[in-house]
């Protein structure tokens, strides 16, 4: 089955680039699909970050889309996130998932377990 | 940008029924949005429950139900178990962007 794991470091400093890394197994990223990050700060509700494309179009959430960017890889089978000029308040547990956009019924699934990325010095 | 709202927080019994909604500020929520919820429990990843208004997943329990209910998508759960307490997250699509709900904590007691 469909499988996703997040990895990266999980202390940034503050001004510096977040970068994670999402790794998908079971499913070719090139065959299709959407992919996407969603992050959630400790005790806080779930953010929807963005979204590529296999093909490398993009969408991102307007208050993050300064920051944000994302991008693929088909060779590695992986998609990746990089947020430009952390705060303190980008410290959060970092899920990457499909999203199945586009298709007759979309939806968001499967999910990977997240990784936590605080941001300190 | 859009805000999509839930209940805070709701309290049911357990065997009885709870209807928790997901309301869009950019107006009524049609089937164009599908709504997905997802369900979460402390220190887990959220886990796909209903998609496109009404759908279900493979893995979803028979008493978890989706609609769409004056003008907010609606999850139902029928025949509470303890088990079900957890907080659930509504997530609309508005074209190329997709909106999370700030979640509902749903206690069974």
């Amino acid at each position: 089955q469909v499988q996703l794991q997040e990895s990266g470091p999980g202390l940034v400093k503050p001004s510096e680039t977040l970068s994670l890394t999402c790794t998908v197994s079971g499913y070719s990223i090139s065959s299709g699909y959407y992919w996407g990050w969603i992050r959630q700060p400790p005790g806080k509700g779930l953010e929807w970050i963005g979204s590529i494309y296999h093909s490398g179009s993009t969408y991102y959430n307007p208050s993050l889309k300064s920051r944000v960017t994302i991008s693929v890889d088909t060779s590695k089978n992986q998609f990746s996130l990089k947020l430009s000029s952390v705060t303190a308040a980008d410290t959060a547990v970092y899920y990457c998932a499909r999203d199945n956009y586009g298709l007759p019924a979309p939806s968001f699934d499967p999910w990977g377990q997240g990784t936590l990325v605080t941001v300190s010095s | 940008q859009t805000v999509v709202t839930q209940e805070p927080s709701l309290t049911v019994s357990p065997g009885g029924t709870v209807t928790l909604t997901c309301a869009s500020s950019a107006g009524a929520v049609t089937s164009g949005n599908y709504p997905n919820w997802f369900q979460q429990k402390p220190g887990q990843a959220p886990r796909a429950l209903i998609y496109s208004t009404s759908n279900k997943h493979s893995w979803t329990p028979a008493r978890f139900s989706g609609s769409l209910l004056g003008g907010k998508a609606a999850l139902t759960l029928s025949g509470v178990q303890p088990e079900d307490e957890a907080e659930y997250y509504c997530l609309l699509f508005y074209g190329g962007a997709r909106v999370f709900g700030g979640g509902t904590k749903l206690t069974v007691l």
